[in-house]
């Protein structure tokens, strides 16, 4: 069964980037999707995008368009997000979930989540 | 987008009580495939979100029975048939139709 590892908490200062990393166990993420979910303090659920690796195709959600960067290494089965220009509303929990993918490259549920990655943006 | 909306935003329930929670979204999660694209997650003090329903009402493993889902369309519901203290947490709807992919609000569930 997949598990999704990722890396450590982080602590940045604002304008710089961060790049979290997301490393399937116990199996490859190749066929399916990954998508990046954060959630800052105290709030709900947001997604940021995601990278389909079979199909070398990435997704970004409006808000973060420009911004961030999704990729995925097939060999590691390991993906990661880059999110640049950090400010401090930033801060928050940044998950990554896989997915299958659906017709028309709609989106299947989030199964397994990784345990989070906590990014603090503090001058 | 699509626009994913809860009610209530936070209930409070007595252990062995039902409970309900609704979600609508703002187009319908009918795909052309069959299937509707609406999912149900409990995310636990601490933890990582985990799955309890996908595709409208179809539980997922190892959820335990006296959570359902139902809805079509536009118009969804959670229940919980009755409440555990270890079912504390907060329920969102997430659709999955059309990127990007959306989640409600929220609803936070304790005990009284």
């Amino acid at each position: 069964q997949v598990q999704l590892v990722q890396s450590g908490a982080e602590v940045k200062k604002p304008g710089s980037s961060v790049k979290v990393s997301c490393k399937a166990s116990g199996g490859t993420f190749s066929s399916y999707a990954i998508s990046w979910v954060r959630q800052a303090p105290g709030q709900g659920l947001e997604w940021m995008g995601r990278i389909i690796p079979i199909l070398g195709i990435a997704n970004y959600a409006q808000k973060f368009q420009g911004r961030v960067t999704i990729t995925a290494d097939k060999s590691t089965s390991t993906a990661y997000m880059e999110l640049s220009s950090l400010r401090s509303e930033d801060t928050a929990v940044y998950y990554c979930a896989t997915a299958e993918i659906g017709e028309l490259l709609a989106s299947g549920w989030f199964d397994p989540w990784g345990q989070g990655t906590l990014v603090t943006v503090s001058s | 987008d699509i626009v994913m909306t809860q009610t209530p935003l936070s209930l409070s329930v007595t252990p062995g009580q039902p409970a309900s929670i609704s979600c609508k979204s703002s187009q319908s999660l009918l795909h052309s495939d069959g299937k509707t694209y609406l999912y149900w997650y409990l995310q636990k003090p601490g933890q990582s979100p985990q799955l309890l329903i996908y595709e409208v009402s179809s539980r997922f493993s190892g959820v335990p029975d006296r959570f359902s889902g139902s809805g079509s369309g536009t118009d969804f519901t959670l229940k919980i048939s009755r409440v555990e203290a270890e079912d504390v947490g907060v329920y969102y709807c997430m659709q999955g139709i059309h990127l990007p992919v959306g989640f409600g609000p929220g609803t936070k569930v304790d005990i009284k």
